[in-house]
């Protein structure tokens, strides 16, 4: 089976804290990649990061850092010092070479009080 | 460098009735995707082109269909509209295949009445 997962539906934090989301994935190839999009309130999916499944080493851009570890199937996205404007949905997904088809969780709802 | 346009915005539609959706991909990629986000479906890969030609199409009945155009341009095709089919369409597109990262519009949200 080839599924993502999301067991977050809604976060909320403060501004200011740190925040995980968590993406599990089931899959039996060995050639994958995972993407973690945002969803804003105006609807448009944003990319913030493609990580192929060759790769494990973790990546950090700004405030936005993702873990991934193969061993445990797990791609999780961490925001550091979270602000209002991080509200959003967000959502992991995953592709397989030469398929094409984005398999997304069904999201996350991430809200930042100020 | 504009990104991936679609039109229109929203729109509002009687059940039974047709509807095409349009999108513009960004220059260069010549792969387009079509994806629906129905309230509490989450999102599911309805079409994907390339180059012209349908590649690949997810679990959708056959009134749903599309086609892509020379300029890479494509139009989703929806016809006798049903109200489930009310949701949030959005487009995507890259500039390659196998895993390359798809931009997507801000989509087109389709309400059927």
């Amino acid at each position: 089976a080839q599924k993502v997962t999301q067991a977050q539906t809604e976060i909320s934090v403060v501004e200011k804290e740190d925040v995980t989301l968590d993406c599990v994935y089931e899959t039996r190839d060995t050639t994958y990649y995972l993407f973690w999009y945002k969803q804003p309130p105006s609807g448009e999916l944003v990319f913030l990061i493609r990580r192929n499944s060759f790769d494990e080493q973790n990546e950090i851009s700004g405030r936005y850092s993702w873990n991934f570890q193969k061993s445990t199937s797990s791609f999780n996205f961490t925001i550091t010092a979270s602000q209002v404007v991080d509200s959003a949905v967000y959502f992991c997904a995953l592709i397989f070479y030469n398929t094409d088809k984005l398999i997304f969780g069904t999201g996350t709802r991430l809200q930042v009080f100020p | 460098e504009a990104g991936v346009t679609q039109s229109p915005t929203h729109l509002i539609k009687t059940r039974g009735q047709q509807v095409t959706l349009r999108c513009s991909p960004i220059s260069g990629h010549t792969s387009v995707y079509w994806y629906q986000q129905a309230l509490g479906l989450g999102l599911q890969f309805l079409l994907w082109y390339d180059e012209g030609e349908e590649r690949n199409r997810g679990n959708f009945p056959p009134r749903f269909s599309g086609r892509q155009f020379p300029n890479y341009s494509s139009e989703l095709n929806v016809n006798a509209l049903e109200l489930e089919d009310s949701a949030l369409y959005l487009c995507a597109s890259s500039h390659g295949t196998g895993g390359t990262e798809a931009f997507f519009g801000q989509g087109t949200r389709l309400t059927v009445v």
